[in-house]
């Protein structure tokens, strides 16, 4: 079974730092492209990063530019997101997914980070 | 603001048929990109419902359908079930933002 499982979220003062996780199983990890979408309470969906199969690549929405880092272990099967000077409006559910031909075909549930003081 | 414009809510009764709309631009969607449809039911995480356009992932009902015309596209419901009251969110590839752009979301209620 295709599976996505996300971890490390949790409560962070603003300014604070975190690291995502996104462990891949029933699949192979290293042939696909990977993302990260963010969902704040009772919001949409916002696209934040995407990284290549071999890493060499790596986009970021603009409002996470320079604070943000997204990285992958294939020997892992993991995916990563170091979020760095946190701000409140970084709150939201942080979800990893499965990028293929510019769509997001296999989603995990989720991890939720919480920036408050 | 989204880059991608959609209806905030739509309504149905069960059995009708309803379709939401996403409006993009010259730099997604008009650009040729195609756009993505998920289905995000309650709590849940959102779940693939239309990829390329018009193209259904195995196990989704044929009763869901998309189109792209322009610089937009349309998911399109018909046999409306209580089941599918959901939020519905559409998707594309901007070439000015290189990356992916989303709408804003429409939530469907099923009357």
């Amino acid at each position: 079974e295709v599976q996505l499982v996300e971890s490390g979220g949790g409560l962070v003062q603003p300014g604070g730092s975190l690291r995502l996780s996104c462990a891949a199983s029933g699949f192979i990890f290293s042939t696909y492209w990977m993302s990260w979408v963010r969902q704040a309470p009772g919001k949409g969906l916002e696209w934040v990063a995407s990284i290549k199969q071999d890493g060499t690549k790596k986009y970021f929405v603009d409002s996470v530019k320079g604070r943000f880092t997204i990285s992958r272990d294939n020997a892992k099967n993991s995916l990563y997101l170091e979020l760095n000077s946190l701000r409140a409006d970084d709150t939201a559910v942080y979800y990893c997914a499965r990028y293929y031909y510019f769509h997001m075909d296999v989603w995990g549930k989720g991890t939720t980070v919480t920036v408050s003081s | 603001q989204s880059v991608l414009t959609q209806p905030p809510s739509v309504s149905g009764a069960p059995g009708q048929r309803v379709t939401i709309s996403c409006t993009g631009s010259s730099s997604n969607i008009g650009a040729g990109y195609d756009v993505h449809w998920y289905q995000q039911l309650p709590g849940t995480a959102p779940k693939l419902l239309i990829y390329g356009n018009t193209n259904r992932p195995s196990g989704v009902p044929d009763r869901f359908s998309g189109s792209k015309s322009g610089t937009s596209a349309s998911l399109a419901i018909t046999g409306l079930q209580a089941e599918d009251e959901a939020d519905y969110y559409c998707q594309s590839y901007d070439r000015s933002l290189s990356g992916s752009v989303f709408g804003g979301g429409t939530k469907l209620t099923v009357l």
